[in-house]
């Protein structure tokens, strides 16, 4: 049983433009939603997290919107760039237990 | 401060054989994390450790992987005998679970297995 459910499994996206992940839980025990931006060839890397007292978080051109009724949180990435192409995980956790979504595949085009 | 180590970043061996995973993590970090990624896929939890203790090994395939973590500091995975389906990516992740970097988790480069 998936415990995060990612959409959508890829996505190109102009330099300049917005890319939007998305990502669903069931399990309200979940506590701390992290995104990792992975690589080809290296880890996963801590990108931007949120907690559930919070319905949105920014850093840089990163924000995490979070919805707690919807049991959803997103991943938007503002004036995308071509060195943002990679793949990015959305994750929840409960105290040290990880669940990670499946994946999406940013290509960001010049 | 240093990232989580992993050794070797990369391993080809034949079916049957046995192959072994290090990982050193971060200084001060007391939960450690094997996972498995396969290709496309995101990480799979395989073992959980805090300090010593395998907090949960209910993924890890016991007939063939055991992992260990003397003296609650690096980590050793190994698969005996390999088969081709554990061709993937072995991934250690360490957390520290005290102050405000609570279940923060970072990775290290992992260890791409190719099952021959």
């Amino acid at each position: 049983q998936q415990q995060v459910k990612q959409s959508p499994q890829s996505l190109i996206v102009q330099k300049g433009g917005i890319s939007i992940i998305n990502c669903a839980y069931e399990n309200t025990a979940f506590d701390y939603f992290p995104w990792y931006q992975q690589f080809p060839g290296k880890g996963p890397a801590l990108l931007i997290a949120i907690r559930p007292d919070v319905s949105e978080k920014k850093e840089g051109r990163f924000t995490i919107s979070f919805n707690k009724s919807a049991k959803q949180f997103s991943l938007h990435i503002m004036d995308s760039q071509p060195g943002d192409s990679a793949t990015y995980f959305c994750a929840a956790s409960t105290g040290n237990q990880f669940y990670f979504g499946t994946g999406t595949s940013l290509t960001v085009i010049p | 401060e240093a990232g989580v180590v992993q050794s070797p970043r990369y391993k080809i061996i034949e079916k049957k054989q046995p192959v072994a995973f290090w990982c050193n993590p971060i200084s001060g970090h007391n939960t450690l994390y094997w996972y498995l990624q396969n290709l496309g896929q995101g990480p799979e939890l395989l073992i959980r450790y805090e300090n010593e203790e395998a907090v949960d090994d209910s993924q890890l395939p016991k007939d063939r992987f055991s992992a260990e973590r003397l003296k609650g500091v690096d980590s050793t995975l190994k698969i005996q005998p390999a088969e081709l389906g554990d061709s993937a990516v072995y991934l250690c992740a360490s957390s520290r679970t005290s102050g405000s970097f609570y279940n923060e988790q970072f990775f290290g480069p992992g260890t791409r297995l190719t099952v021959l």
